[in-house]
Protein backbone atom coordinates (compact mmCIF):
# COMPACT_ATOMS: atom_id res chain seq x y z
CA UNK A 1 0.00 0.00 0.00
CA UNK A 2 1.38 3.50 -0.78
CA UNK A 3 1.17 6.11 2.07
CA UNK A 4 2.21 9.56 2.32
CA UNK A 5 3.58 11.62 5.23
CA UNK A 6 3.82 15.28 5.99
CA UNK A 7 5.50 15.56 9.36
CA UNK A 8 4.87 18.89 10.34
CA UNK A 9 1.66 19.26 11.31
CA UNK A 10 2.02 23.52 11.71
CA UNK A 11 4.18 25.92 10.70
CA UNK A 12 4.43 29.88 10.70
CA UNK A 13 6.56 32.30 8.64
CA UNK A 14 6.83 35.84 8.76
CA UNK A 15 5.28 37.64 5.35
CA UNK A 16 7.64 38.01 2.54
CA UNK A 17 10.11 35.20 3.74
CA UNK A 18 10.43 31.78 2.59
CA UNK A 19 9.22 28.63 4.21
CA UNK A 20 9.58 24.81 2.73
CA UNK A 21 6.88 22.11 3.81
CA UNK A 22 7.65 18.71 3.54
CA UNK A 23 6.21 15.35 2.32
CA UNK A 24 7.44 11.79 2.18
CA UNK A 25 5.62 8.77 0.46
CA UNK A 26 6.13 5.15 -0.03
CA UNK A 27 5.59 3.14 -2.83
CA UNK A 28 6.79 0.55 -5.14
CA UNK A 29 5.42 2.28 -8.64
CA UNK A 30 7.53 4.00 -10.74
CA UNK A 31 5.05 5.79 -12.67
CA UNK A 32 2.58 8.45 -10.67
CA UNK A 33 1.66 12.35 -10.22
CA UNK A 34 2.20 14.37 -7.58
CA UNK A 35 0.25 17.48 -6.28
CA UNK A 36 0.37 19.95 -3.35
CA UNK A 37 -3.05 21.47 -2.34
CA UNK A 38 -4.10 24.30 -1.07
CA UNK A 39 -7.11 24.72 1.66
CA UNK A 40 -7.92 28.04 2.65
CA UNK A 41 -10.75 28.52 5.75
CA UNK A 42 -12.93 28.73 2.85
CA UNK A 43 -12.57 24.69 2.39
CA UNK A 44 -12.19 24.84 -1.00
CA UNK A 45 -9.23 22.41 -2.11
CA UNK A 46 -7.08 24.65 -4.58
CA UNK A 47 -4.24 22.90 -6.65
CA UNK A 48 -0.94 25.13 -6.04
CA UNK A 49 1.64 22.88 -8.38
CA UNK A 50 1.96 19.36 -10.09
CA UNK A 51 4.74 17.39 -10.62
CA UNK A 52 4.92 14.20 -12.99
CA UNK A 53 7.51 11.73 -11.60
CA UNK A 54 8.72 10.96 -14.69
CA UNK A 55 10.33 14.56 -15.39
CA UNK A 56 13.18 15.21 -13.49
CA UNK A 57 13.26 18.91 -13.77
CA UNK A 58 11.22 20.62 -10.65
CA UNK A 59 7.71 22.16 -11.56
CA UNK A 60 7.56 26.10 -10.41
CA UNK A 61 4.61 28.22 -10.69
CA UNK A 62 5.51 31.78 -9.77
CA UNK A 63 6.32 31.63 -6.02
CA UNK A 64 5.60 28.12 -5.64
CA UNK A 65 8.65 25.00 -6.72
CA UNK A 66 9.08 21.77 -5.60
CA UNK A 67 12.13 19.73 -4.79
CA UNK A 68 11.52 16.42 -5.89
CA UNK A 69 13.86 13.30 -5.02
CA UNK A 70 12.81 10.26 -6.29
CA UNK A 71 15.16 8.53 -4.82
CA UNK A 72 14.43 9.67 -1.85
CA UNK A 73 10.76 9.88 -2.04
CA UNK A 74 10.74 13.16 -1.19
CA UNK A 75 8.87 15.72 -2.69
CA UNK A 76 8.91 19.41 -1.05
CA UNK A 77 7.28 22.87 -1.54
CA UNK A 78 8.83 25.66 -1.13
CA UNK A 79 6.99 29.24 -1.13
CA UNK A 80 8.96 32.00 -1.52
CA UNK A 81 7.96 35.89 -0.76
CA UNK A 82 5.14 34.62 1.72
CA UNK A 83 2.29 36.45 1.53
CA UNK A 84 -0.66 36.47 4.08
CA UNK A 85 -3.62 35.04 1.72
CA UNK A 86 -1.17 31.60 1.68
CA UNK A 87 -2.18 31.06 5.12
CA UNK A 88 -4.03 27.63 4.33
CA UNK A 89 -3.59 23.95 5.33
CA UNK A 90 -1.53 22.41 2.40
CA UNK A 91 -1.69 18.57 1.04
CA UNK A 92 0.52 16.79 -0.79
CA UNK A 93 -1.05 14.26 -2.79
CA UNK A 94 -0.25 11.46 -5.26
CA UNK A 95 -2.22 9.59 -8.08
CA UNK A 96 -0.88 6.00 -8.25
CA UNK A 97 -1.45 4.49 -11.18
CA UNK A 98 -1.57 0.64 -9.73
CA UNK A 99 -4.35 2.34 -7.22
CA UNK A 100 -6.72 3.50 -9.73
CA UNK A 101 -7.08 7.48 -10.51
CA UNK A 102 -8.46 9.22 -6.89
CA UNK A 103 -5.43 11.37 -4.74
CA UNK A 104 -3.90 10.24 -1.96
CA UNK A 105 -3.35 12.43 0.32
CA UNK A 106 -0.91 13.17 3.41
CA UNK A 107 -2.25 14.39 6.56
CA UNK A 108 -1.69 17.97 5.73
CA UNK A 109 0.39 20.84 7.29
CA UNK A 110 -1.35 23.89 8.64
CA UNK A 111 0.54 27.21 7.42
CA UNK A 112 0.32 30.67 9.15
CA UNK A 113 2.07 34.07 7.53
CA UNK A 114 2.67 35.96 10.36
CA UNK A 115 2.23 39.92 9.32
CA UNK B 1 -16.71 29.87 -16.09
CA UNK B 2 -18.42 28.23 -13.33
CA UNK B 3 -16.51 25.41 -10.81
CA UNK B 4 -17.70 22.78 -8.97
CA UNK B 5 -20.51 23.46 -6.80
CA UNK B 6 -22.05 21.51 -3.82
CA UNK B 7 -25.42 21.42 -1.69
CA UNK B 8 -25.79 22.13 1.12
CA UNK B 9 -23.39 23.58 2.32
CA UNK B 10 -23.99 22.64 5.60
CA UNK B 11 -26.12 20.10 6.64
CA UNK B 12 -27.11 18.92 10.63
CA UNK B 13 -28.80 15.76 10.92
CA UNK B 14 -30.24 13.48 13.24
CA UNK B 15 -29.03 10.26 13.94
CA UNK B 16 -30.36 7.32 12.24
CA UNK B 17 -31.72 9.62 9.57
CA UNK B 18 -30.99 9.61 5.65
CA UNK B 19 -29.36 12.51 4.22
CA UNK B 20 -28.46 13.48 0.77
CA UNK B 21 -25.41 15.35 -0.86
CA UNK B 22 -25.13 17.25 -4.29
CA UNK B 23 -22.45 18.05 -6.37
CA UNK B 24 -22.46 19.62 -10.05
CA UNK B 25 -19.46 19.36 -11.97
CA UNK B 26 -17.83 21.89 -13.76
CA UNK B 27 -19.59 21.59 -17.49
CA UNK B 28 -17.83 19.13 -20.01
CA UNK B 29 -15.63 16.98 -17.19
CA UNK B 30 -16.48 13.19 -17.64
CA UNK B 31 -14.71 11.92 -14.46
CA UNK B 32 -16.30 13.02 -11.17
CA UNK B 33 -14.84 12.14 -7.65
CA UNK B 34 -16.53 12.15 -4.00
CA UNK B 35 -13.64 12.03 -0.93
CA UNK B 36 -14.51 12.56 2.47
CA UNK B 37 -12.66 14.81 4.80
CA UNK B 38 -12.37 14.16 9.04
CA UNK B 39 -10.19 14.75 11.93
CA UNK B 40 -9.51 11.64 12.51
CA UNK B 41 -9.27 9.69 9.32
CA UNK B 42 -7.53 13.22 6.96
CA UNK B 43 -8.54 12.85 3.70
CA UNK B 44 -10.34 9.77 2.40
CA UNK B 45 -11.07 8.69 -1.32
CA UNK B 46 -14.81 7.70 -1.68
CA UNK B 47 -16.07 6.73 -4.93
CA UNK B 48 -15.99 8.08 -8.72
CA UNK B 49 -17.26 8.08 -11.92
CA UNK B 50 -16.02 7.92 -15.59
CA UNK B 51 -18.50 8.45 -18.17
CA UNK B 52 -20.97 5.79 -18.19
CA UNK B 53 -18.27 3.57 -16.74
CA UNK B 54 -19.07 1.45 -13.79
CA UNK B 55 -18.43 3.42 -10.86
CA UNK B 56 -15.22 2.26 -8.70
CA UNK B 57 -16.65 2.33 -5.12
CA UNK B 58 -13.54 0.62 -3.71
CA UNK B 59 -13.14 3.60 -0.98
CA UNK B 60 -17.18 3.47 -0.15
CA UNK B 61 -16.67 2.84 4.46
CA UNK B 62 -19.96 0.85 4.43
CA UNK B 63 -23.24 -0.14 2.38
CA UNK B 64 -24.84 2.85 3.98
CA UNK B 65 -23.15 4.53 1.59
CA UNK B 66 -23.92 5.07 -2.08
CA UNK B 67 -23.85 7.48 -4.77
CA UNK B 68 -25.15 8.06 -8.44
CA UNK B 69 -24.69 10.21 -11.14
CA UNK B 70 -27.07 11.03 -13.62
CA UNK B 71 -27.14 12.12 -17.22
CA UNK B 72 -22.97 11.86 -16.51
CA UNK B 73 -23.72 15.26 -14.89
CA UNK B 74 -24.97 15.68 -11.02
CA UNK B 75 -24.03 12.89 -8.40
CA UNK B 76 -25.90 12.61 -5.32
CA UNK B 77 -24.35 11.03 -2.58
CA UNK B 78 -26.47 8.97 0.06
CA UNK B 79 -25.80 8.09 3.50
CA UNK B 80 -28.34 5.85 4.89
CA UNK B 81 -28.97 5.42 8.69
CA UNK B 82 -26.69 8.15 9.53
CA UNK B 83 -23.96 7.91 12.24
CA UNK B 84 -22.27 10.47 14.44
CA UNK B 85 -18.78 8.92 12.64
CA UNK B 86 -20.12 10.17 9.61
CA UNK B 87 -19.70 13.88 10.78
CA UNK B 88 -17.19 15.13 8.29
CA UNK B 89 -16.51 17.09 5.24
CA UNK B 90 -17.66 15.54 1.84
CA UNK B 91 -15.73 17.38 -1.05
CA UNK B 92 -16.29 16.43 -4.57
CA UNK B 93 -14.05 16.93 -7.20
CA UNK B 94 -14.12 16.77 -11.40
CA UNK B 95 -11.88 16.53 -13.91
CA UNK B 96 -11.78 16.21 -18.02
CA UNK B 97 -11.36 12.64 -17.69
CA UNK B 98 -10.47 10.13 -15.40
CA UNK B 99 -6.79 10.10 -17.10
CA UNK B 100 -4.12 10.58 -14.37
CA UNK B 101 -2.77 13.44 -15.50
CA UNK B 102 -5.80 15.41 -15.42
CA UNK B 103 -6.40 17.94 -12.60
CA UNK B 104 -8.85 17.47 -10.19
CA UNK B 105 -10.89 20.62 -9.49
CA UNK B 106 -12.45 20.33 -6.07
CA UNK B 107 -16.36 22.42 -4.83
CA UNK B 108 -16.20 24.00 -1.48
CA UNK B 109 -17.70 20.90 0.06
CA UNK B 110 -20.45 20.07 2.38
CA UNK B 111 -20.05 20.13 6.31
CA UNK B 112 -22.52 17.58 7.36
CA UNK B 113 -22.38 16.77 11.11
CA UNK B 114 -24.43 14.10 12.68
CA UNK B 115 -26.13 14.84 16.18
Amino acid sequence: AQTVTQSQPEMSVQEAETVTLSCTYDTSENNYYLFWYKQPPSRQMILVIRQEAYKQQNATENRFSVNFQKAAKSFSLKISDSQLGDTAMYFCAFIFHNAGNMLTFGGGTRLMVKP
Amino acid sequence: GAGVSQSPSNKVTEKGKDVELRCDPISGHTALYWYRQSLGQGLEFLIYFQGNSAPDKSGLPSDRFSAERTGGSVSTLTIQRTQQEDSAVYLCASSLDSSSTDTQYFGPGTRLTVL
